[in-house]
């Protein structure tokens, strides 16, 4: 069975401070890939990255980036000195090559809230 | 490029009715995929539609059902609502290519639906 965990159920911080937002999964595929989207309060989700599993290279975007390591199973997503419009909630997400559903299966998502 | 559109946005029904909902993918997008948005069970996927076919399923009772049309857009109806479909419901797309297992899913606005 495919899990994915976020721990953090909020976070607030005060605007341009950095902020980590942590993700364990669980699978027991070799090929996988994990996503991470960002949900405004419009409510559409937003994608932001996706991983093989081969690929364990960190990935940087501006003031986001991204720490995969298979060695936890985490795929941790940092934002560098925040900012208001990064106030969101964060889903973590995996899909896995296995045969079945192959669908994303979601964690329960971190409330970012950035305070001015 | 025009983005995933979902009609209508909002939506009222009371128990016992049925619903259909609409999805449009972004343009040259094959698959469809439907999620449920709840509090309490987080994201959870409904199902996915490829070529006019139900390729996968998540862990729905019968009476949520869907169809794709050959332009690829797709409908989700729910039969005999109760209250525990108030939900919203998100419908992704991504291009599905051949072996395309693992791409990016883009999703809607979502649909809100509330059973009253």
């Amino acid at each position: 069975a495919q899990k994915v965990t976020q721990a953090q159920t909020e976070i607030s911080v005060v605007e341009k401070e950095d902020v980590t937002l942590d993700c364990v999964y669980e699978t027991r595929d070799t090929t996988y890939y994990l996503f991470w989207y960002k949900q405004p309060p419009s409510g559409e989700l937003v994608f932001l990255i996706r991983r093989n599993s081969f690929d364990e290279q960190n990935e940087i975007s501006g003031r986001y980036s991204w720490n995969f390591q298979k060695s936890t199973s985490s795929f941790n997503f940092t934002i560098t000195a925040s900012q208001v419009v990064d106030s969101a909630v964060y889903f973590c997400a995996l899909m896995y090559s296995g045969g079945g559903a192959d669908g994303l299966t979601f964690g329960k998502g971190t409330h970012l809230i950035i305070q001015p | 490029k025009a983005g995933v559109t979902q009609t209508p946005r909002y939506l009222i029904k009371t128990r016992g009715q049925q619903v259909t909902l609409s999805c449009s993918p972004i343009s040259g997008h094959r698959s469809v995929s439907w999620y449920q948005q709840t509090p309490g069970q987080g994201l959870q996927f409904l199902f996915e539609y490829f070529s006019e076919t139900q390729r996968n399923k998540g862990n729905f009772p019968g009476r949520f059902s869907g169809r794709q049309f050959s332009n690829s857009r797709s409908e989700m109806n729910v039969s005999t609502l109760e209250l525990g479909d108030s939900a919203l419901y998100l419908c992704a797309s991504s291009r599905r290519t051949s072996g395309g297992i693992g791409d990016t899913q883009y999703f809607g606005p979502g649909t809100r639906l509330t059973v009253l």
